[in-house]
């Protein structure tokens, strides 16, 4: 299967902060994604980026799509407490006619106050 | 508009023994996926179901079975439960079945799965 690599593993930040995480493929993607899990809860939906070159921003959060289309990485500027979680950078590979995601590992961002 | 639902949240089980999971999807979505979630593996798909038919699968062995109701509510089984099946499952819902382009996944808050 896909293999996503997603680093940092973890971040610990000071408020105000920015942030940035990225996502590599062995493989191409025709979409990419970056979701946020809070404790507790499923994965949220952040930004969905469908095109190679992509830059796509939701509020203080930046996302790319790389022109390789194997990468995509994610901003986060002046980082706030409710910032803390788990972000997820996925992959949709379309496949011949099924669709499906694959995931990265995940970076877990912890915001001191 | 609710969203996604799963009952139950937390499980406990021993080895040998099986388990189903159930998901809700938001009203009017027809496709629902599921997930395990370990933090050694994270996030890997399971099986899609789409007209209550499965439409796709993950690399998982036979014991993780599913279906889907013509209410489009899924269940999951795993039977003779190992060590290695605890994990957070998760199901999504979309409104259409994955295809040429991503129809936007909708996550329910999980089932936690302890295997004692």
């Amino acid at each position: 299967g896909q293999q996503l690599n997603q680093s940092p593993q973890s971040m610990f930040i000071q408020e105000g902060e920015d942030v940035s995480m990225n996502c590599t493929s062995s493989s191409i993607f025709n979409t990419w994604l970056w979701y946020k899990q809070d404790p507790g809860e499923g994965p949220v939906l952040l930004i969905a980026l469908y095109k190679a070159g992509e830059l796509t921003s939701n509020g203080r959060l930046t996302a790319q799509f790389g022109i390789t289309r194997k990468d995509s990485f994610l901003n986060i500027s002046a980082s706030i407490p409710s910032d803390v979680g788990i972000y997820f950078c996925a992959g949709y590979d379309r496949g011949s006619t099924l669709g499906r995601l694959y995931f990265g590992r995940g970076t877990q961002l912890t915001v001191w106050p | 508009k609710a969203g996604v639902t799963q009952t139950p949240r937390y499980l406990i089980k021993t080895r040998g023994q099986q388990v189903t999971l159930s998901c809700s999807p938001i009203s009017g979505h027809r496709s629902v996926s599921w997930y395990q979630q370990t933090p050694g593996q994270g996030l890997q798909f399971l099986f899609e179901y789409f007209s209550e038919t499965q439409r796709n699968k993950g690399n998982f062995p036979g014991r993780f079975s599913g279906r889907q109701f013509s209410n489009s509510r899924s269940e999951m089984n795993v039977s003779t439960l190992e060590l290695g099946d605890s994990a957070l499952y998760l199901c999504a819902s979309s409104l259409l079945a994955s295809g040429s382009s991503y129809n936007e996944q909708f996550f329910g808050p999980g089932t936690r799965l302890t295997v004692l």
